[in-house]
Parts: C-alpha cells; sequence; structure tokens
C-alpha cells in the first residue's frame, strides 16, 4: 500500500544552517506530494506541494523537487531561521483521495 | 475565513464515557477526514468520507463511528472511551481537482480518557 518514510528527529540546527529532511514514498500511480508543518499547539499547515515528477514545490524560502526515479521528495533550506523550528509531515495524496502522512521531524533552530 | 472549525479544543473523558468531536467546514469541499496525532507519531487516518451520506474506514477506525448528513458537517462520535483513546484529533477537509487538492486542517481537539 501507499506510505511514507521521513528521517526521524529532532533536527538541531543553528540559525543560517543549511536544512535537508529526507523523505521517501511508496505508491501505486502517480501520487501528489506535500511538505506540511505544524507549530507548536496547533494544526497543520500546508508548506508546500508538487504534483508530478520533476515538478519543484517552493514556498518561505523551502523547496522540494519530486523524483520519481528515487521516490523521494526531500526539503530543503539554505539558511534556517529560528521561527522554523516546528514539526515538518512529508505526506502523499493517494488512490481515492487519500492522504498518507509520514512520522514527522521536528527541527529545532537554535540562535 | 472559518475553514475548518474543530470543537471542543480539550476535553477530559472517564472510561467508558461518549463524546462526539464536532468538524464543520465552509468551503464547500466533498472530502472530509479524521485523523489523530499520537505523541511523536504521525497521524493516522480513522475515517473518512466522499460526500454527504457515504463514509468509509480508514487505518484505525475501531472504537469510533462518523456520519455525513450534510456537506459541511462530519462529527466523529467515541464509544465507551479507553485510555488508548488519548490523542490529539484533526479534522481536515480536501477538494478533488486531479491531483492539486490539498488538505485543511481544522486546530485539533485534545482528548485525555482518565
Amino acid at each position: 500500500g501507499d506510505s511514507v518514510t521521513q528521517m526521524e528527529g529532532p533536527v538541531t540546527l543553528s540559525e543560517e544552517a543549511f536544512l535537508t529532511i529526507n523523505c521517501t514514498y511508496t505508491a501505486t500511480g502517480y501520487p501528489s506530494l506535500f511538505w506540511y508543518v505544524q507549530y507548536p499547539g496547533e494544526g497543520l499547515q500546508l508548506l508546500l506541494k508538487a504534483t508530478k515528477a520533476d515538478d519543484k514545490g517552493s514556498n518561505k524560502g523551502f523547496e522540494a523537487t519530486y523524483r520519481k526515479e528515487t521516490t523521494s521528495f526531500h526539503l530543503e533550506k539554505g539558511s534556517v531561521q529560528v521561527s522554523d523550528s516546528a514539526v515538518y509531515f512529508c505526506a502523499l495524496k493517494g488512490g481515492f483521495n487519500k492522504f498518507y502522512f509520514g512520522s514527522g521531524t521536528k527541527l529545532n533552530v537554535k540562535p | 475565513n472559518a475553514g475548518v472549525t474543530q470543537t471542543p479544543k480539550f476535553r477530559i473523558l472517564k472510561i467508558g464515557q461518549s463524546m462526539t468531536l464536532q468538524c464543520a467546514q465552509d468551503m464547500n469541499h466533498n472530502y472530509m477526514y479524521w485523523y489523530r496525532q499520537d505523541p511523536g507519531m504521525g497521524l493516522k487516518l480513522i475515517y473518512y468520507s466522499v460526500g454527504a451520506g457515504i463514509t468509509d474506514k480508514g487505518e484505525v477506525p475501531n472504537g469510533y463511528n462518523v456520519s455525513r448528513s450534510t456537506t459541511e458537517d462530519f462529527p466523529l462520535r467515541l464509544e465507551l472511551a479507553a485510555p488508548s483513546q488519548t490523542s490529539v484529533y484533526f479534522c481536515a477537509s480536501s477538494y478533488s481537482i486531479g491531483g492539486a487538492g490539498e488538505l485543511f486542517f481544522g486546530e485539533g481537539s485534545r482528548l485525555t480518557v482518565l
């Protein structure tokens, strides 16, 4: 069945460091891929998305490229800020509009 | 812009009690979902609905029931609450336009069963 695997956290970085959070997926067909962010005490918010192979989603300095050959959708940011501290979830939309989430990666950014 | 609204935000139940978590969306989305999020874990799908009158089980449906009498509302019923149902519950909705429709989440309902 469809599933998402993402790197375990927590990830601790200093401000202005480069961020990569790995995400790989298993799916039948051609799913859409998403990154969601959850700030403490809040619900999940869409960060970025990609709907087909080689698409690059981007938002707020974050980027992720849909790589069909490696079934990956890694999240990157060139220079993180303290305000980026949150939990990041990779997700895919499979058949019947069902969404599958990874276990989440907590990011801590220190000043 | 209300989006997806969940009530209550917090609730404490005793073992064996029942309750309903309310969820409403004002975006005219046809798909609605209930997820639970346990500490340090991802989201697990409890139930989902593709439209009024149509619901189906997700990954972890045991101990829960849903109904979808209108497009807007998708309540989640917990019968005979157990400590294993202590979790944060998220309602979400989505539209379907090819692959582009993403999930919109409510703020969550934190449930503790003692």
